[in-house]
């Protein structure tokens, strides 16, 4: 299966909203309620952000939030920080082999 | 407090092996599985395989079964990744993360090792 696809790169001002999407398949986004988010800064480890599309893990900003329509995942940030300027990747379960996929990842720029 | 704790940088030539280790810490090790997940440099994350805690059950990736073997000692709360005949392609950084969820499938990965870097040169 191939990864799942994301922009490149988004970017947006201070205090805007912007939103990420990542498209996968019947095989694996629009089948599972299993869709993840990670954020990672340059040289750390992935952070989880949102789970199961719209959950968010205690200590993560609800400025964060997740949604699903079909085989397309969102990830919303809004009031948009100088912090969030991070790479983000999307991840689902597939149920098959592979049993998770990876988005390619995108670049969130803070202007 | 949960920690996933890697080995160290590893520098290997060509053809040879290597293992990295991630201890768990703060938690049930017993109770979580655990997965590796590769990012080469400068490239987005790779989901390589899962193995339980007791290292009974494995599920590798396509893209990696017969390239690595994972292994997990419980008593030691410990996970192994085997890199076999190694290359420079392998040359990335490699996370092992712990996986919950709710019932028997899917889930996502809560806490993340701090990664080991493994360099691949003649």
């Amino acid at each position: 299966q191939s990864a799942l696809t994301q922009p490149a790169s988004v970017s947006g001002s201070p205090g805007q909203s912007i939103t990420i999407s990542c498209t996968g398949s019947s095989r694996d986004i629009s089948s599972y309620q299993f869709v993840s988010w990670y954020q990672q800064h340059p040289g750390k480890a992935p952070k989880l952000m949102i789970y199961e599309v719209s959950v968010r893990p205690s200590g993560v900003s609800n400025r964060f939030s997740g949604s699903k329509s079909g085989n397309t995942a969102s990830l919303t940030i809004s009031g948009l920080q100088t912090e969030d300027e991070a790479d983000y990747y999307c991840s689902s379960y597939t149920g098959s082999s592979p049993l998770w996929l990876f988005g390619g990842g995108t670049k969130v720029t803070v202007l | 407090e949960v920690h996933l704790e890697q080995s160290g940088t590893e520098v290997r030539k060509p053809g040879e092996s290597l293992v990295i280790s991630c201890k768990g810490s703060g938690y049930t090790f017993a109770s979580y599985w655990i997965v590796w997940v590769r990012q080469m440099p400068g490239k987005g994350l790779e989901w390589m395989g899962i193995i339980n805690p007791s290292g009974s059950d494995t599920r590798y990736s396509p893209s990696f079964q017969g390239q690595v073997t994972m292994s997990a000692v419980g008593s030691l709360s410990t996970a192994y990744l085997q890199l076999h005949s190694l290359e420079a392609s392998d040359t990335a950084m490699y996370y092992c993360a712990r996986r919950v969820h709710s019932g028997d499938r899917g889930g996502q990965f809560d806490y993340w090792g701090q990664g080991t870097l493994v360099a691949v040169s003649s």
